[in-house]
């Protein structure tokens, strides 16, 4: 069973700091992605990567950046938190074109 | 880029009758269409997909259609339960990289 796991669930910061969103997969995919979820506008692709190092801008990636030092963990970084990025976080990962499989979520409230 | 509308955004049905929730693309090569379901607090979950070189697929009470002319696909539940109360969300591949354009979601509740 693909497990797809992000170590925060529900995160409270305030305005400017830095805040960071884990996520690991452990099913050797190669894909790895971070999605935006809010309430009528569906899921929105923050970035997404294809291999270890490398990344690629999704549809909404200002304000956000992100790090894939191992191929397991896929980091979504927000260098000084605003409010506009209140939402839930979506990490998710596949292998080749098939499947996507998403984590739990990470609730952030930006203060 | 690649497009994704999805209507309605809510539906309510009475237990027992049918659903079908529609959804357009831009991208014509588009080639892979997954349905997933979101129940309130958890993670989406896919519940069906079908590829652009298949018309229909069914599951037990669930089926998708495509129409590539067109551009769009629709899921159809039939004989609706209560836990079939949830978000839907259609999606769109439009590479072979893996990333997947979505709509804005169809929340379905499924009234007793």
């Amino acid at each position: 069973d693909v497990k797809v796991t992000q170590s925060s669930r529900y995160l409270v910061k305030r305005t400017g700091e830095k805040v960071f969103l884990e996520c690991v997969q452990d099913m050797d995919h190669e894909n790895m992605f971070w999605y935006r979820q809010d309430p009528g506008l569906g899921l929105r692709l923050i970035y997404f990567s294809y291999d270890v190092k490398m990344k690629e801008k999704g549809d909404i990636p200002e304000g956000y950046s992100v790090s894939r030092e191992k191929k397991e963990r896929f980091s979504l970084i927000l260098e000084s938190a605003s409010t506009n990025q209140t939402s839930m976080y979506l990490c998710a990962s596949s292998t080749g074109g098939n499947t996507i499989y998403f984590g739990e979520g990470s609730w952030l409230t930006v203060v | 880029g690649e497009n994704v509308e999805q209507h309605p955004s809510t539906l309510s049905v009475q237990e027992g009758d049918s659903a079908v929730i529609k959804c357009t693309y831009s991208d014509s090569a588009s080639n892979y269409f997954p349905w997933y379901k979101q129940e309130l607090g958890k993670r989406p979950q896919l519940i069906i997909d079908i590829r652009s070189n298949v018309g229909e697929k069914k599951d037990q009470r669930i089926a998708v259609t495509l129409n590539k002319t067109a551009k769009h696909f629709s899921l159809h539940i039939t004989e609706t339960q209560p836990e079939d109360s949830a978000v839907y969300f259609c999606a769109s591949r439009p590479d072979s990289w893996g990333k997947l354009q979505f709509g804005a979601g169809t929340q379905v509740v499924v009234t007793p």
